[in-house]
């Protein structure tokens, strides 16, 4: 059992170029959460997707960032245009199709990513 | 606006015990969660409280008091590898977690 998997768990861009970030949900899980963490901060909810839609976006930036998790293969967060506020580490995390919406959603995470922008 | 509080950091003495505080205000409330998280790791699951009480898990015991917006978790007999951030994280009535800043705690010898 792999456990939710992230890649690349390290990435540099330079201002401008594009960053996609890569998630696949624990075996059986069928929920994906995205968070951001900047240094010496707590996460940051970013966006909750389960297959094929999203359910909610309400932590993304309206603009140059999106996500998806299509019915075959992993999440994706992409962010466009990137700037160098953007470094930070992006986590995902996944949950069971049962847990979803229950008070006991124990969420299981992934290594993360982190972003560095030059 | 919703509010997670907890000590930026926390120093304590190997083989002691130490207990991290957090305080919440939110919207509804649907459980408080702890997670450990090392330097540079995921976070990983701790406790899970959703019942005024306390919760003990081995050497962790985890602490909620609803009526009063607070919860601890007590950690005993520390060792060196607690040396970690412990996330206070609150579900809301809308079931999204609302996660503190984390409280970064030093072990020493």
């Amino acid at each position: 059992n792999a456990g939710v998997m992230q890649n690349p768990r390290h990435l540099v861009r330079r201002r401008g170029q594009e960053a996609r970030l890569r998630c696949s949900p624990m075996k059986g899980h069928s929920h994906v959460y995205w968070y951001r963490q900047l240094p010496e901060e707590g996460l940051k909810f970013m966006v909750y997707l389960q297959k094929e839609n999203i359910i909610d976006e309400s932590g993304m930036p309206k603009e140059r960032f999106s996500a998806e998790f299509p019915k075959e293969g992993p999440s994706i967060l992409r962010i466009q245009q990137v700037v160098r506020g953007d470094s930070a580490a992006y986590f995902c995390a996944s949950s069971p199709p049962e847990a979803g919406g229950s008070g006991a959603n124990v969420l299981t995470f992934g290594a993360g990513s982190r972003l560095t922008v030059l | 606006g919703q509010n997670i509080d907890q000590p930026t950091e926390m120093t304590a003495t190997e083989g002691a015990i130490v207990q991290i505080n957090c305080t919440y205000q939110t919207s509804g409330f649907n459980g408080l969660f702890w997670y450990q998280q090392h330097a540079g790791e995921a976070p990983t699951f701790l406790s899970y409280n959703v019942l005024d009480g306390l919760e003990e898990k081995g050497r962790f015991s985890s602490f909620l008091s609803r009526s009063k917006g607070y919860s601890y978790l007590l950690l005993k007999e520390l060792q060196m590898k607690d040396s970690a951030s412990y996330l206070c994280a609150v579900m809301d009535s809308n079931y999204q977690l609302i996660w503190g800043a984390g409280t970064k705690l030093i072990i020493k010898p």
